[in-house]
């Protein structure tokens, strides 16, 4: 099983429509969370930090659940400047808490 | 401020060639990272560094990889004899400090073609 796994996409939405990423991760020991979003062609760069009860930034709404060891992230009201890859990461715990493991990915276009 | 800096941005190089990658991490961290993004996969961990150590270089996926740090900021990557299948874009990412909720800020990447 991959350490971090997402939906494979690719997620194709209009303009305005809500649209859910999933990702679980199999460390139950994994101590950070986080949604990081990919242009094409750039480098990856952190849209939201994932945090145990649930955390909200505008129309990004991320949840953890740590029981069943999954991450979700969505959009609400999608704007085409939001088309982008979406990567699901994982820090982990203990002496290794500086790694950050990457999931690969769900590509997402926002249609006009 | 200056985020992290990398360069070249594309090198293109024959197989068995060395080639070298700098970074150039934001000023004051004291964490920098080196990963790989290849063609359809995630990005994948290579070194960590802590100041001028390198505590983790459990990522380097052969021995003909290898990296340093000096005076605690720039970072090279050497890849000595390079192979076809050492193509991928290469990135940096420089962290205050490593652990818990601490960002890591990625550079922009070397992409390098190995023919």
């Amino acid at each position: 099983r991959k350490e971090v796994e997402q939906d494979p996409g690719p997620f194709n939405v209009p303009e305005g429509a809500t649209v859910a990423f999933n990702c679980t991760y199999s460390n139950s020991a994994s101590q950070s969370f986080f949604w990081y979003r990919q242009d094409c062609r750039k480098e990856p760069k952190l849209l939201m930090s994932v945090y145990s009860s649930g955390n909200e930034d505008g129309r990004f709404t991320a949840q953890l659940n740590r029981a069943s060891q999954y991450i979700s992230l969505l959009i609400r009201d999608s704007k085409l400047s939001d088309s982008a890859t979406y990567l699901c990461v994982v820090r982990n715990s203990g002496g290794s808490n500086y790694k950050l493991t990457f999931g690969k990915g769900t590509l997402l276009t926002v249609n006009p | 401020g200056a985020g992290v800096s990398q360069s070249p941005s594309n090198k293109v190089t024959e197989k068995g060639k060395d080639v070298e990658l700098r970074c150039d991490p934001i000023s004051g961290h004291t964490a920098l990272y080196w990963y790989r993004q290849s063609l359809g996969q995630g990005l994948e961990f290579l070194i960590y560094f802590q100041g001028n150590s390198a505590p983790d270089k459990s990522g380097l996926p052969s021995d003909r990889f290898s990296a340093e740090r000096t005076g605690g900021s720039v970072s090279t990557l050497t890849i000595q004899r390079t192979q076809q299948e050492d193509s991928a874009v290469y990135l940096c990412a420089s962290s205050l400090t490593s652990g818990g909720y601490n960002e890591q800020f990625f550079g922009p990447g070397t992409r390098l073609t190995v023919l």
